[in-house]
This record gives structure tokens, sequence and C-alpha cells, in this order.
């Protein structure tokens, strides 16, 4: 079966820091991949990991430890308009994407 | 990243009707799936659709109630059949494939309100 974990919601002040965190158990694993969605939009592609260690896009960072079974998305220099859902998903076989429940970040100015 | 669209893009439905859902991709594309987002939810993969043969429908969905068509690469078909209230959802399409490898990408979703 597939297990897909990550907090419901986080909060955080404009222009700080934070890490949202992704631990899986799934049957197969071909990557890992962050989107962003806002409030009633579709989700946003941010990050794809397939292999260990950490891709940095700009203000976003991904992390991924497939011995672990975790990933985390790092937001740095928080914007209001980073205020959304987060959605880690893992592809396994077929290309399928199974997604976690979502963690909702608020910013606050 | 590809370029996306669906049609309708919001649609509010009697009961026991059905709606057609359309996603057509601006290249072609090897991989097409549909997804639904209940509200408040996070997505869930409803079926893998195919080029040229039947689509892959995950577990708790049924080709009777979700018929899909895929006719060529780069346009697919979702139908919701015989809609009750609890279909209320977003319905997306996402693609992948044909320079598009390893990433999905979404179309903009259908959102469906059934009375």
């Amino acid at each position: 079966g597939q297990n897909i974990d990550q907090p419901t919601e986080m909060t955080a002040t404009e222009g700080a820091i934070v890490q949202i965190n992704c631990t899986y158990q799934t049957s197969g694993f071909n990557g890992l991949f962050w989107y962003q969605q806002h409030a009633g939009e579709a989700p946003t592609f941010l990050s794809y990991n397939v292999l260990d260690g950490l891709e940095e896009k700009g203000r976003f960072s991904s992390f991924l430890s497939r011995s672990k079974g975790y990933s985390y998305l790092l937001l740095k220099e928080l914007q209001m308009k980073d205020s959304a859902s987060y959605l880690c998903a893992v592809k396994a076989a077929g290309n399928k994407l199974t997604f976690g429940g979502g963690t909702r970040v608020l910013v606050k100015p | 990243s590809a370029v996306i669209s669906q049609k309708p893009s919001r649609d509010i439905c009697q009961r026991g009707t059905s709606l057609t859902i359309q996603c057509q991709v601006d290249s072609q594309v090897t991989m097409m799936f549909w997804y639904r987002q209940q509200p408040g939810q996070s997505l869930t993969l409803i079926a893998t659709a195919n080029q040229g043969s039947e689509a892959t429908y995950e577990s708790g969905f049924v080709i009777d109630k979700f018929p899909i068509s895929r006719p060529n690469l780069t346009f697919s078909t979702l139908t919701v059949s015989n809609m009750s209230p609890e279909d209320s959802s977003i319905y997306l399409c996402s693609v992948e494939g044909q320079g598009y490898t390893d990433t999905q990408y979404f179309g903009p979703g259908t959102r469906l309100t059934v009375l």
C-alpha cells in the first residue's frame, strides 16, 4: 500500500524559513514531487527528487533520503504570496502519483 | 512546461445527469492522468488514460461511472456519469512525457457542483 504523511498546517512569519516534512511508505519509488496549490487553483510543480540529496531552486529547496523514506521542502525568505497548500507526491509504478494530504502554510506579516 | 487546457472550467449539474470534461495539451504527451480533488482534500488518481487502449482505473473507480477517451496524444475526455452530490469535486488532468519526462503538469481543473 501507499502511505504519505505530512503535517496538516504550519504558520510562519514573513521573511522567515519554514520546513515541510514528508514521510512515505510506498510499493515502488520513481521519484518524489512537491507541488504548490493556491486556493481554487491547480497544483503548480515546484520540484522533483529522484536521487538522495538537496535540490535548490531559488527560495525553494527540496531534500530526499530514500533510505529513510523522507523528504522536506524548505521555503526561505517567506513572502505573503507563499501562503498556499504544499503537496508531497510519490511516483510509483506506472508513473502514477500518490499524494499526501497536503500542508497548508499560512504566512503572517 | 506543458500548456494544458480543460473545458468546462466549472459547471453546476443536476443529479442523475452526466458531464464530459475535456483536456487538451499543446504538444504530444505519452501519459495523461485524471485526478479528483474533493473539497478540502488532496488529489486522488482516478485513472490513467492510455492512447489507443482502454484506461486503467484505480481502486474505487470504475469505467461505467468514469468513462475515459484518449483518441490521440494531445487530447482526452473524462465523463462523470449519473452524477450525485458526492461527485462534487475538482477534476484535473495531468500530463507527462514527450519532452516533459519525469515531471507531471496539471491542467487548471474543472470545478463540478452537483445539486
